[in-house]
């Protein structure tokens, strides 16, 4: 079946630094993927996502490619803040399904 | 316009007796899908419903658990005679139309004692 394999955490962080979440899927055709926020006590927020090959989604300095040759969607932000702190969890939809498979999440922390 | 509500935030149950979480969409989205997050664990989908109608249950346990979305009202999510092992966050996610990305609410977190 679907599946999504992120890197493992916690990651820990200075402020200012360039960061990189791995994720790797596992998918029959096209799927979308997406990343998804998780702040502490609350629910989740899609940060971004891309529906087709090479398509790069973005948002607030975060960016992913959709990489159909790798199957990978890794997210990256070039300079990290404190509020950056939360859980990040990337997702697909396969094509033709409406349910999210999600992986595991990360949790990060920036220190100031 | 509100997002997802969710309610009760926060609730307790003992081994054995019912829980009802409530899920009201977004307005205009008729799609409702229930995911469950166990403690340091990623989201699990549970089930998918549009109104008056379960489309995938794929997720659901067999047993003790229900879901529902009815014409007029909330989504409920019921679980009988809960056990420890239910003790986790239930995240409702509505979308206006398929294939369209889900909006989530912020959650209901169960404790079973």
């Amino acid at each position: 079946g679907d599946s999504v394999t992120q890197m493992e955490g916690p990651v820990t962080l200075s402020e200012e630094a360039f960061l990189t979440i791995n994720c790797t899927y596992t998918a029959t055709g096209y799927p979308s993927l997406f990343w998804y926020v998780q702040y502490p006590g609350e629910g989740l927020q899609l940060l971004l996502k891309a529906t087709k090959a090479d398509d790069k989604g973005s948002n607030k300095g975060f960016e992913a490619t959709y990489r159909k040759e790798t199957t990978s969607f890794h997210l990256e932000k070039g300079s990290v803040q404190v509020s950056d702190s939360a859980v990040y969890f990337c997702a697909l939809s396969s094509q033709g399904a409406q349910k999210l498979v999600f992986g595991q999440g990360t949790r990060l922390t920036i220190n100031p | 316009n509100a997002g997802v509500m969710q309610n009760p935030r926060h609730l307790v149950r003992r081994r054995g007796q019912e829980a009802r979480l409530r899920c009201s969409p977004m307005k205009g989205h008729s799609h409702v899908y229930w995911y469950r997050q166990l403690p340091e664990e990623g989201l699990k989908f549970m089930v998918y419903l549009q109104k008056e109608n379960i489309i995938d249950e794929s997720g659901m346990p067999k047993e003790r658990f229900s879901a529902e979305f009815p014409k007029e009202g909330p989504s409920i999510l019921r679980i009988q005679q809960v056990v420890r092992g239910d003790s986790a966050a239930y995240f409702c996610a509505s979308s206006p139309n398929t294939g369209r990305e889900q909006y989530f609410g912020p959650g209901t977190r169960l404790t079973v004692t």
